[in-house]
């Protein structure tokens, strides 16, 4: 079945480099996404990436993507206290787009 | 312009009440989506159109009832809702065969 996990919880100081997990089960995946929602808000889509690729940057996101091991990471260069949000990693596949969420890790950015 | 709007922002109903959400879009966007997302999980798939048709129901219960009157628009029509359906009603829409999805700021759903 499909599934995806994510550890809970990240705290990083203002300046250091984040880096958000994720593991996915379902090998048909066909893309694999990073969102992000601060609280009381929707979801915002930060970056995505096909599953016969590798890496992807755009700014300060890099997407390093493992497909054998099934292992997705997010890495924020330079974590703002504006970075501070939940990052849900998410996998489609099928004619539909249907997202499958993790559990999202709640990103803490102190001074 | 990616943005999706909704409305209301919250919305407090009574298990008797009728209501509807509504979800507009004018990217062109021809895939339209509900999802609803409970306190500290994540969002879960409830419907999909496609073409203002509808291709996926997630087993929703009857008590929510989608509705497409056209490619821009989205309700989603509730009644004799339980408490426990108070959650984040989140819309999202994208081109179908794009994999750019893309998602409203949420209703706010309390049921008393």
């Amino acid at each position: 079945g499909e599934d995806v996990e994510q550890s809970l919880f990240l705290s990083v100081r203002e300046g250091d480099s984040s880096v958000i997990n994720c593991t996915y089960t379902d090998s048909s995946s066909t893309y694999l996404y990073w969102y992000k929602q601060e609280p009381g808000a929707g979801l915002q889509l930060l970056t995505y990436i096909f599953s016969n690729m590798d890496m992807k940057q755009d700014q300060r996101l890099t997407v390093l993507l493992n497909k054998k091991d099934k292992h997705l990471s997010l890495r924020i260069a330079d974590t703002q206290t504006g970075d501070s949000a939940i990052y849900f990693c998410a996998e489609s596949s099928g004619g539909y787009n249907k997202l499958i969420f993790g559990a999202g890790t709640r990103l803490a950015v102190h001074p | 312009d990616t943005e999706v709007t909704q409305t209301p922002k919250h919305l407090v109903m009574g298990m008797t009440n009728k209501k509807s959400l509504k979800c507009e879009q004018h990217m062109g966007h021809r895939a339209m989506y509900w999802y609803k997302q409970k306190a500290k999980k994540p969002p879960e798939l409830m419907f999909v159109y496609s073409y203002e048709k509808l291709s996926i129901n997630e087993s929703v219960p009857s008590r929510f009832s989608p509705e497409c009157p056209n490619s821009s628009l989205l309700n989603l029509h509730l009644h004799a809702l339980q408490p426990e359906d108070s959650a984040l009603y989140l819309c999202a829409s994208s081109q179908p065969g794009s994999y750019e999805q893309y998602f409203g700021p949420g209703t706010r759903l309390t049921v008393t």
